[in-house]
């Protein structure tokens, strides 16, 4: 079966710096996703990875490592704002997304 | 420039009873799909359309109906509510299927008592 593992919930520091992991298992990939989902709210995208590496974008990061099933989303600089939940989400072989259970994060003072 | 319009926001189904969720875009996006949200789970996907005229199932279709008249709107239908279809439903579009990001609807909160 097709699986996305996620921490369910992490807390850092406002100022610090968090690293959420995902893992996938899926029939094929053609790229994997970040969302970010604030409580009560949509999803809203974040990043897109398909080849191995990072890809910075201001106070985001997402790295994705093909042959171990591996990304990371990294949050610099936390803000208050960054409270919420984030999507992990992969483009299977038959370019249908699958989706993680998403990792609550809770930033404090 | 209104994205993906969903509607209504909220509500409160007796079990039996049936509803329609609207949804409509205004990017002029070929693909439209209706997600549900249930605590502790990813998003699943109920229904997708490559285009108008074109819907097909996703992972958890059963007690759905979709139609795709139009470009811009995508409505889900509930046919004989249950318990078991009270979650936070999506809707969202996208350009192609491939590499494309989704864009979200709201989101509509559905209870059925």
């Amino acid at each position: 079966g097709q699986n996305i593992d996620q921490p369910t919930e992490m807390t850092a520091t406002e100022g610090a710096i968090v690293q959420i992991n995902c893992t996938y298992q899926t029939s094929g990939f053609n790229g994997l996703f970040w969302y970010q989902q604030h409580a009560g709210e949509a999803p809203t995208f974040l990043s897109y990875n398909v080849l191995d590496g990072l890809e910075e974008k201001g106070r985001f990061s997402s790295f994705l490592s093909r042959s171990k099933g591996y990304s990371y989303l990294l949050l610099k600089e936390l803000q208050m704002k960054d409270s919420a939940s984030y999507l992990c989400a992969v483009l299977d072989s038959n370019y249908q997304l699958i989706w993680g259970a998403g990792t609550k994060l809770i930033i404090k003072p | 420039n209104a994205g993906v319009t969903q509607t209504p926001k909220f509500r409160i189904l007796k079990i039996g009873q049936s509803m329609t969720l609207q949804c409509t875009q205004d990017m002029n996006h070929n693909y439209m799909y209706w997600y549900r949200q249930d605590p502790g789970m990813g998003l699943k996907l109920i229904y997708y359309s490559v285009g108008a005229g074109i819907t097909d199932k996703g992972e958890v279709p059963n007690g759905y109906n979709v139609s795709r008249s139009t470009t811009e709107d995508f409505p889900l239908r509930l046919e004989l509510a249950a318990p078991s279809q009270t979650s936070v439903y999506f809707c969202a579009s996208s350009r192609t299927e491939t590499n494309e990001k989704l864009f979200f609807g709201s989101g509509t909160q559905l209870s059925v008592l």
